[in-house]
């Protein structure tokens, strides 16, 4: 399978732990993203890089989250003290310049449920 | 808050019946993307339109840019049962490039 791939699957933790996410995305592609989404709403923007580089980051993300990107490969998303309002799916995305537009190819997503 | 405003959040209907999705937006795009999520799946990139007052079709879909790139809409004709998802427009904007902001989606359903 050579689209993005996502670990874990699912992820169920007790507040105030830290979580680490996983996101491989399709090889070479150099945009790799990362989006929460809840029930009922569209995907909400967390950050992306361009290769190793992190391009944004949303100031809705709290200082207790974190991505990285260090080969420009795959990337992680660490939740530092977890909160209840943490609970969502996480979605990683990866896009390649192609034809003028940056198509993005999403993963199956971590659902992560703080307790 | 919500960057991107898409109506109606739900629609019902029956097969063979159009469907209509908006997506407006308080600022100037500099495109817009659709996507397809199907229950408990992933969103789908469907297409991207970029310039102003731009018409792309699919098959059955018809998406359009409006001519002040604020607004978009993708129409269904006679829908079956396998267009039945959640369909989201996502915007960039150009002093964001790379960030999409994502409307809430309509979520579409088909009685066969």
């Amino acid at each position: 399978d050579t689209g993005v791939s996502q670990n874990p699957r699912h992820k169920i933790t007790k507040r105030g732990q830290n979580v680490t996410f996983r996101c491989d995305p399709i090889s070479e592609h150099n945009r790799l993203y990362w989006y929460r989404q809840t029930l009922g709403q569209g995907p909400e923007f967390l950050t992306y890089f361009q290769n190793e580089a992190q391009l944004e980051k949303s100031r809705l993300l709290s200082d207790r989250f974190s991505a990285e990107r260090p080969k420009g490969s795959f990337s992680t998303l660490e939740i530092q003290r977890t909160e209840q309002g943490d609970s969502a799916m996480y979605l990683c995305a990866s896009s390649a310049l192609d034809r003028g537009q940056y198509e993005q190819y999403f993963g199956p997503g971590t659902r992560l449920t703080v307790t | 808050g919500q960057q991107v405003m898409q109506i109606p959040q739900y629609q019902h209907v029956q097969e063979g019946e159009d469907f209509t999705t908006y997506c407006n937006s308080s600022t100037t795009l500099s495109n817009i993307q659709w996507y397809k999520q199907r229950p408990g799946g992933h969103p789908v990139f469907l297409i991207q339109l970029v310039k102003s007052g731009e018409v792309k079709k699919q098959k059955r879909l018809t998406f359009q840019f409006g001519e002040a790139k604020k607004n978009s809409s993708l129409h269904i004709t006679a829908t079956q049962t396998t267009d039945v998802g959640t369909y989201f427009c996502a915007g960039e904007r150009g002093s964001t490039l790379g960030r999409l902001y994502f409307g809430r989606g309509t979520q579409l359903t088909v009685w066969p």
